[in-house]
């Protein structure tokens, strides 16, 4: 079974520009959630999709956004970026809402310049 | 709201015994888990407690005070690849999970 793969891996962005991240979960695993790993933050919840429906949301920024697809596919958007956005972005899958262990991606490494 | 503290850093040697303590204040409890990370790689599950006790897998343990807002991680015959971060993290009911800082294990042969 493959595991949660997250696209791109990394990448670089100027201040100003903005970002889409992607995330396949797990075949069968319908809930996706997002997080933000910076070294003096920890990992800190951005959001979480179950049936394309968005049911959790972090504090962040409406700069943040997401969508989940039909497919249980999600992505990520991050606009006018800023340097503080740099940062590791993990992805996780889990079977369903409200339970269960999560599965991470590798993550998408964002340097803002 | 929830807020988790862990220790920062710990060191063991290769051999031992650790515990990594782990308090919380939840406002709502679903399930205390507890997550692996290595250096450049992503989280990976460990060990999950929805009841008070002690979970037991193989050399890792978890244990659970829900009255007390109290876990530990217990790991036995540390090894040096146990040398990662540990996170532990809370879930409340149709809330996400909120993540603590991270313990950062290093094992000194």
């Amino acid at each position: 079974k493959a595991g949660v793969t997250q696209t791109p891996r990394y990448l670089i962005k100027t201040r100003g520009q903005q970002v889409t991240l992607s995330c396949s979960p797990i075949s069968g695993h319908r809930s996706v959630s997002w997080y933000q790993q910076t070294p003096g933050q920890g990992l800190q919840f951005l959001f979480e999709y179950f049936s394309e429906t968005q049911r959790n949301k972090g504090n962040f920024p409406g700069r943040f956004s997401g969508r989940q697809f039909s497919n249980s596919r999600s992505e990520m958007n991050v606009s006018t970026l800023e340097l503080g956005d740099s940062a590791l972005y993990l992805c996780a899958s889990s079977q369903t809402f409200n339970t269960g262990e999560l599965f991470f991606g590798e993550g998408s490494r964002l340097t803002v310049l | 709201g929830q807020n988790i503290d862990q220790p920062t850093e710990m060191t063991a040697t290769e051999g031992a015994i650790v515990q990594i303590n782990c308090t919380y204040q939840t406002s709502g409890f679903n399930g205390l888990f507890w997550y692996q990370q290595h250096a450049g790689e992503a989280p990976t599950f460990l060990s999950y407690n929805v009841l008070d006790g002690l979970e037991e897998k193989g050399r890792f343990s978890s244990f659970l005070s829900r009255s007390k807002g109290y876990s530990y991680l217990l790991l036995k015959e540390l090894q040096m690849k146990d040398s990662a971060s540990y996170l532990c993290a809370v879930k409340g009911y149709g809330q996400n999970f909120v993540f603590g800082p991270g313990t950062r294990l290093s094992a000194l042969p």
